[in-house]
């Protein structure tokens, strides 16, 4: 399969829990990006990682990357119902340009 | 213009009949993607320009599918002799000059496909 793997593939939360996704993926990477889908439409950037990178931070969101596990995890804290989505990550495959994204994650917060 | 347009927004098609999906990608961007989401799954590669080298086209699924793109500028996918399989989310993106550099792509809002 070109696509990476997500787990959950489905998280129903209270607002104002943490969301925690994990993706893994199977080739070496340039970066891995995370986006947010809603309603089945465009997605939209939320957060890029580089493979030398181990954390990153953004607002309410944690990345945090495992080149050895070839995994990586977004952390959404203090959710919100606005933040009822699905999430996927994309990896750049080294010496590509070529962007592959994993299954996704749908997220239902509950106010 | 400000975004990535696509057109049409949806498109109901009979079996057998070929179909164009087009993409506007943001003014100067060198880089194009298309990529198919069918109901409830993820995103599947089919195509990327960049600039003016050779598409990358390892993910077009059948040579039913086609993409051509003049220039830097818009890009055509066309499906020909559409099956039922063919129906899905046809989303296009770009980016300033490929993802290479940690740049981002940005989408389009897609254009839904249905083939009966």
């Amino acid at each position: 399969s070109q696509q990476g793997e997500e787990d959950p593939q489905a998280l129903s939360i209270q607002e104002g829990e943490n969301a925690t996704m994990n993706c893994s993926y199977k080739t070496s990477i340039n970066n891995l990006q995370w986006y947010r889908q809603n309603s089945g439409r465009g997605l939209v950037h939320l957060i890029l990682i580089r493979s030398n990178e181990r954390e990153k931070h953004s607002g309410r969101l944690r990345v945090t990357l495992d080149t050895s596990k070839k995994s990586s995890s977004l952390l959404i804290t203090a959710s919100r119902a606005a933040d009822t989505a699905s999430y996927f990550c994309a990896t750049l495959r080294l010496n590509t340009d070529k962007l592959i994204f994993g299954t996704g994650t749908r997220l239902q917060v509950f106010p | 213009g400000a975004g990535v347009s696509q057109s049409p927004s949806n498109k109901v098609t009979e079996k057998g009949k070929d179909v164009e999906l087009r993409c506007d990608p943001i003014s100067g961007h060198t880089a194009l993607y298309w990529y198919r989401q069918r109901l409830g799954q993820g995103l599947e590669f089919l195509i990327y320009f960049q600039g003016n080298s050779a598409p990358d086209k390892s993910g077009l699924p059948s040579d039913r599918f086609s993409a051509e793109r003049t220039g830097e500028s818009v890009s055509t996918l066309t499906i020909q002799r559409t099956q039922q399989e063919d129906s899905a989310v046809y989303l296009c993106a770009s980016s300033p000059s490929g993802t290479g550099v940690g740049n981002t792509i940005y989408f389009g809002e897609g254009s839904w496909l249905t083939v009966v």
